[in-house]
Parts: C-alpha cells; structure tokens; sequence
C-alpha cells in the first residue's frame, strides 16, 4: 500500500521556468511533510518542510504548498536552474519522533 | 563525524552469502534509520533506532534481515543468506531527535549476483 505517492515520474522544464513536483498522500494521520533532493551515487538531502497547520512554507527558490483537503502537497521551484536536475522525493510522518514515508520519486531534468 | 557515513559503498556477494553493512552517524544523533532503494523504486523504510528505545523493525522483509545499533552510536545492518532481490541500495540516515528532517549517508550499492 503505497502512502504516498508521486505520480509523474520524470518532468521535463526549461531553464528559468517553474518546476512543479506533485505528492499525494492517503494516510489523513500525517502532519508533517518533507521534500527530499538525490542526485546520482548521493543520499537524497532534505530540502524543505511543512506542517499540516500550514498551507504555504517558503524558502528562497522554492516553496512547498499543502492542501489537506485534497491530501496533496506540491513543491514549486522558480525559476528553476540546471543544477536542479536531480530526483525528488515527497515524504510525510505521523506524529514526532517517526520514520518517514517515502515516495517513489519525480526525476526533474531543467533543460537550457 | 561531519555527516553519516556508509561502508562499503559497493558490495557485490554471491547469493546464498551473508553481508554486513556499516552506518556511522552524525555525533550526538539519536535516530538512526535504514532504507533501501531498489531499481525504480522509492524508498523503503526498514527499520528504526531512537535512543535506548526499543527499534521499530515494521519494515524488515524477512528475517533474514537484521540490525543493530551498538553504543547508541555504529548500526549494522546484517543480510543472511542473500537473495537477488535483495539487490538495491541501502541508505542510513540520523536526525537529531527523530524530529525533522534527516540527514542520509551516500548508501552501499548491494548487487548479489
């Protein structure tokens, strides 16, 4: 049963533009949402967070927006450069002190 | 140490053959979690350390698989009798508290050809 999910493998976004990674969750218990970077031969690196009593969380370049109505957190990257291209992946936990769920991951190519 | 550290960082073992691998985390990290990434897959949660607690092992496959933490410090996460599904990368991460975010080690690529 996969928790959470990211259904777009692979996208494809031109330097400058905005990049948009979608997550869907199932599990209502989650409150607390991370986005994850990888690069090839690396452990993904955490990239930015939100809790369920927010619906926006910004940092620089990228923000992270959260409906939990629709149980679906997005994460903009604007404008969105080369050094981008990476896999990212959508997590989420119940409660503190957990592990984190993953998803299986939106390969992002930013093309010149 | 400046950040989580995995050996080997590539492994290659028969099947049929028992694997050790190492997780050095972040000092003064209390959580210590280990996931596997297979071709084409997310990441999957194995199994969890926080502090003297008892691990949550909910995501071990089978019981051919184990692990253990030593000194609240040094995990090692042993494969008996390997399997060529069992083929994937293996990543170990710590936080500080198990709150927050984590920070991952670079894993130990596992072929068992």
């Amino acid at each position: 049963d996969q928790q959470v999910k990211q259904n777009s493998p692979s996208l494809s976004v031109q330097e400058g533009r905005i990049s948009i990674l979608n997550c869907d969750y199932t599990n209502s218990m989650f409150d607390y949402f991370l986005w994850y970077k990888k690069y090839p031969a690396e452990g993904p690196t955490f990239l930015i967070s939100i809790s369920s009593i927010k619906d926006k969380n910004e940092d620089g370049r990228f923000t992270v927006f959260l409906n939990k109505s629709a149980k679906h957190l997005s994460l903009h990257i604007v404008p969105s450069q080369p050094g981008d291209s990476a896999v990212y992946f959508c997590a989420a936990r119940r409660g503190t002190a957990s592990k984190l769920t993953f998803g299986t991951g939106t390969r992002l190519q930013v093309t010149l | 140490g400046a950040g989580v550290s995995q050996s080997p960082s590539n492994k290659v073992t028969e099947k049929g053959k028992d694997v050790e691998l190492r997780c050095d985390p972040i000092s003064g990290h209390t959580a210590l979690y280990w996931y596997r990434q297979s071709l084409g897959q997310g990441l999957e949660f194995l199994i969890y350390f926080q502090g003297n607690s008892a691990p949550d092992k909910s995501g071990l496959p089978s019981d051919r698989f184990s692990a253990e933490r030593t000194g609240g410090s040094v995990s090692t996460l042993t494969i008996q009798r390997t399997q060529q599904e069992d083929s994937a990368v293996y990543l170990c991460a710590s936080s500080y508290t198990g709150t927050g975010g984590y920070t991952f080690g670079s894993g130990t690529r596992l072929t068992v050809v």
